[in-house]
């Protein structure tokens, strides 16, 4: 069973257009929630953690927030250089740092 | 800024061949990993690995795996018998420990076996 879906598949935005991106989870307990952007053939590049409902994280354009079932990725004016696929992930139950990651929210932004 | 390096970046192997994929985490993390992604997939867990030896392997891990830190630098992780569904970009990662998620991965390795 899935424990991270992410929505929606593909998103294409205008610049300027902003617009959230989803990820719901099914974990109970939650050990922290990750948000990751990851460039065609390259490897996820860490972006926030959130760790409890009502948490927020911002970091240029990006703002990622947290409630106890869902978490968003809020983009705020994206410019072409956001493009990527966005990724979050949660930890596994025991080791440090095994992640499941939902498939991702493949985000192109047009000039 | 300190980066995971990974070698080759492309390898093309026959079906039943050992491939070995290299890895330079960075210098003062103390966790290794490797996670794979076959095309159009999710990023997989394969294993972790810490104070030189296996922390915890997925289901995906079998004994045709394996991984080597063999000497203060470099992290491998060995396939001895190649099958078709091993293809896939293989990413090696680390991370310092103090923070759960925040891993840092290399550029990965595409892996294509014929």
């Amino acid at each position: 069973e899935d424990q991270v879906t992410q929505s929606p598949e593909a998103l294409r935005l205008q610049e300027g257009e902003s617009s959230s991106l989803n990820c719901s989870y099914t974990v109970s307990g939650l050990r922290g929630l990750f948000w990751y952007r990851q460039d065609p053939g390259k490897g996820p590049e860490f972006l926030f953690t959130l760790y409890s409902a009502g948490e927020e994280k911002e970091k240029e354009r990006l703002k990622a927030t947290l409630t106890k079932k869902e978490s968003f990725l809020h983009i705020t004016a994206p410019k072409p250089e956001d493009s990527a696929t966005y990724l979050c992930a949660v930890p596994g139950l025991s080791t440090l740092g095994r992640l499941y990651f939902g498939r991702g929210t493949q985000l192109t932004v047009w000039p | 800024e300190p980066e995971v390096t990974q070698t080759p970046s492309h390898q093309v192997t026959q079906m039943g061949q050992e491939v070995i994929l290299r890895c330079v985490p960075i210098s003062n993390h103390l966790y290794f990993y490797w996670y794979r992604q076959i095309l159009g997939q999710k990023v997989e867990f394969l294993v972790s690995f810490y104070n030189n030896e296996i922390s915890e392997k997925s289901e995906i891990f079998d004994d045709q795996f394996s991984v080597e830190r063999p000497d203060g630098s470099n992290f491998t992780l060995k396939i001895r018998s190649t099958k078709l569904e091993d293809s896939a970009m293989y990413f090696c990662a680390s991370s310092s420990g103090t923070n759960t998620g925040e891993l840092f991965f290399g550029e990965g390795s595409r892996l294509t076996v014929l």
